[in-house]
């Protein structure tokens, strides 16, 4: 009931297109859920992050949409570029708890 | 603002020695997390100090352990290595208030176990 499953595992994509990748988790007790870039060699560095009481947020490039009902959500990256070739994860908290639990990460290779 | 510090960046060890990971958090920053970053298990939490205090903990076997001082810097000790304790050692620092959820990472140590 802790895990958050995130897929697909890599992504490749083309340079102006939209990268999507998907988490679902179960626990009901989740009320935050960010999503990290790491590049190779870096720490993961926060991208963008939601709470369940708004359905979508966006920042910039970057959009995470969130249906709680499916306890799903996503990160849409729109006019993807080669810079954002990393590997992203998905991850989850509950109130009160500072942990987090990650999904399984994407590797997101951008193609120019 | 500096990021998070840890040392030593690499480190090789042999199996049954212990070894003990160091993390500086971002100054002001009162909570430190350890997490335990593999290819077959990603990313694991393994435990989180609050002024001084253990206040969260994975579920990792008694041989790894930690502590945090009064500068907030926080140390995390593996003793009894085994092979598959070669990971990325990752520390995350927070201002450490109710659940904002944002941590900042450090680069990581990377141990190896031979």
């Amino acid at each position: 009931q802790q895990q958050v499953k995130q897929s697909p595992q890599s992504l490749i994509v083309q340079k102006g297109g939209i990268s999507i990748i998907n988490c679902a988790y179960e626990n009901t007790a989740f009320d935050y859920f960010p999503w990290y870039q790491q590049f190779p060699g870096k720490g993961p560095a926060l991208l963008i992050a939601i709470r369940p009481d708004v359905s979508e947020k966006k920042e910039g490039r970057f959009t995470i949409s969130f249906n709680k009902s499916a306890k799903q959500f996503s990160l849409h990256i729109m006019d993807s570029q080669p810079g954002d070739s990393a590997t992203y994860f998905c991850a989850a908290s509950s109130k009160g708890a500072q942990k987090l639990v990650f999904g399984q990460g994407t590797r997101l290779t951008i193609n120019p | 603002k500096a990021g998070v510090t840890q040392t030593p960046r690499y480190l090789i060890k042999t199996r049954g020695q212990q070894v003990t990971l160091s993390c500086s958090p971002i100054s002001g920053h009162r909570s430190v997390s350890w997490y335990q970053q593999t290819p077959g298990q990603g990313l694991q939490f393994l435990f989180e100090y609050f002024s001084e205090t253990q206040r969260n903990k994975g579920n990792f076997p008694g041989r790894f352990s930690g502590r945090q001082f009064s500068n907030s810097r926080s140390e995390m000790n593996v003793s009894t290595l085994e092979l598959g304790d070669s990971a990325l050692y990752l520390c995350a620092s927070s201002p450490g208030q109710a659940n904002t959820g944002e941590l900042f990472f450090g680069e990581g140590s990377r141990l190896t176990v031979l």
